[in-house]
């Protein structure tokens, strides 16, 4: 079975462009969540999608958004990007919800903001 | 929100060695989790814990869940180069099922 796919691995952007990034979830996952990791603050959750619909949000601006297709692919979109977003951005999908949320990542997107 | 500590942050060791790395709180967790994220990658889940006093063996890693399910430690026999990488720690709790992650031990094992 294949694994969390996340396109594209590496983006570079200039300050105040927005960029959006893709999540491909295990198949039969249904929960997508984005988390972004950075050296100071380590990885922090942005939201989680499940059947199309935002379950969960994160505490993070208006300017992180996301959605999630019918068939569990979902994307992530920063509008008006700062240096502060540069970051790696994790997606995980889950089969399911509950006290065994076990979560599978995928390799990330490596944003830099100049 | 509750804050996951881990120490030590940093652990550089020789091929052989045996260590431990710890993940703390004040808060009772539901379940805990432990993670190996290598270079480059995202993080992989090693183990879940969900009961209090819950020790798991997983070939040389032995992962222990306090007693209160306040805390949690990973303990490596026998390092190897292998097992080089950032171990993070996630833990849910309340009604709530999504992680908090702790800001990780990063160790390097020198062969």
């Amino acid at each position: 079975k294949a694994g969390v796919t996340q396109t594209p691995r590496y983006l570079i952007k200039t300050r105040g462009q927005q960029v959006t990034l893709s999540c491909s979830p295990i198949s039969g996952h249904r929960s997508v969540s984005w988390y972004q990791q950075t050296p100071g603050q380590g990885l922090q959750f942005l939201f989680e999608y499940f059947s199309e619909t935002q379950r969960n949000k994160g505490n993070f601006p208006g300017r992180f958004s996301g959605r999630q297709f019918s068939n569990s692919r979902s994307e992530m979109n920063v509008s008006t990007l700062e240096l502060g977003d540069s970051a790696l951005y994790l997606c995980a999908s889950s089969f399911s919800q509950g006290v065994f949320y076990e979560q599978y990542f995928g390799p990330g997107t490596r944003l830099t903001v100049t | 929100t509750q804050l996951l500590e881990q120490s030590p942050q940093f652990l550089s060791i020789q091929e052989g060695e045996n260590l431990t790395v710890y993940c703390n709180s004040s808060s009772v967790f539901s379940s805990l989790q432990w993670y190996r994220q290598e270079p480059g990658e995202g993080p992989v889940l090693l183990v879940t814990v969900v009961t209090g006093g819950e020790v798991k063996k997983l070939k040389r890693l032995t992962f222990q869940f306090g007693d209160a399910r306040k805390d949690s430690s990973l303990h490596i026999t026998a390092a190897q180069p292998g097992d080089t990488g950032l171990y993070l720690c996630a833990a849910a709790s309340g009604g709530s099922y999504i992680p908090t992650f702790g800001r990780g031990t990063s160790l390097i094992v020198h062969p």
